[in-house]
């Protein structure tokens, strides 16, 4: 069965911390992995992430896949309120997404 | 403007009815998709159409039913069937039904059961 496990659940920072999101998975046919950020409604697309090693950047955040060790990570840097939201791991296994329940971050001013 | 949109945006239902969500999309994408999400648990899929007239069902499609007679419309009906429907309901849409291209989602369906 393929599985998507996110950590940690949830998260509480100060404004200006860094944080650092986990994202590992266990899938039959690995073709990417998408990380969302979703606030109240919609989940919106941050990254897709199809190779390993190649890190991508939008901003302050950065995001980077390994496929051996089967895992993900989300980097915010310099956080700001607005980054409050639940982020959203999710894996491509063939014609599927697969999600992980998601990590809740809460930035504190 | 380009998007997804559903309707509507809260639903309440007595048990034993029957609801139909709407979810409509004008970025011309061929696959759509319907999605489940409870509190503390992850998105869940419910159905997916790669192709107009084609539809097959993910991993929680029992309770629920979709048509997809035109490209840009993706209806799903909670029937009376499903034995615990409140929850939040997420339609996306694909480019393709390849798996590889990103899923983009509209706002959402809130529904409880009363």
């Amino acid at each position: 069965e393929d599985k998507v496990v996110q950590s940690p659940l949830s998260l509480v920072v100060h404004e200006g911390d860094t944080v650092t999101l986990n994202c590992s998975y266990e899938v039959t046919n690995f073709r990417s992995l998408l990380w969302y950020k979703q606030e109240k409604k919609a989940p919106t697309f941050l990254f897709m992430l199809t190779s390993s090693g190649i890190e991508k950047k939008s901003g302050r955040l950065s995001s980077i896949l390994d496929k051996k060790e089967l895992f993900s990570i989300l980097n915010i840097t310099a956080t700001q309120t607005g980054d409050s939201a639940v982020y959203l791991c999710a894996v491509v296994s063939g014609n599927k997404l697969v999600f992980g329940a998601g990590t809740i971050l809460r930035v504190k001013s | 403007d380009g998007g997804i949109t559903q309707s509507p945006k809260y639903l309440f239902r007595k048990e034993g009815q029957n609801v139909t969500l709407s979810c409509e999309q004008n970025l011309n994408h061929d696959a759509m998709y319907w999605y489940r999400q409870d509190p503390g648990q992850g998105l869940r899929l419910i159905y997916y159409s790669q192709i107009v007239n084609d539809f097959q069902k993910g991993d929680i499609a029992e309770g629920y039913s979709v048509s997809r007679e035109k490209k840009e419309s993706f209806p799903l009906t909670v029937t009376s069937a499903q034995k615990n429907p409140t929850a939040f309901y997420l339609c996306a849409s694909s480019l393709s039904g390849q798996g590889a291209d990103t899923q983009y989602f509209g706002p959402g369906t809130r529904l409880t059961v009363l």
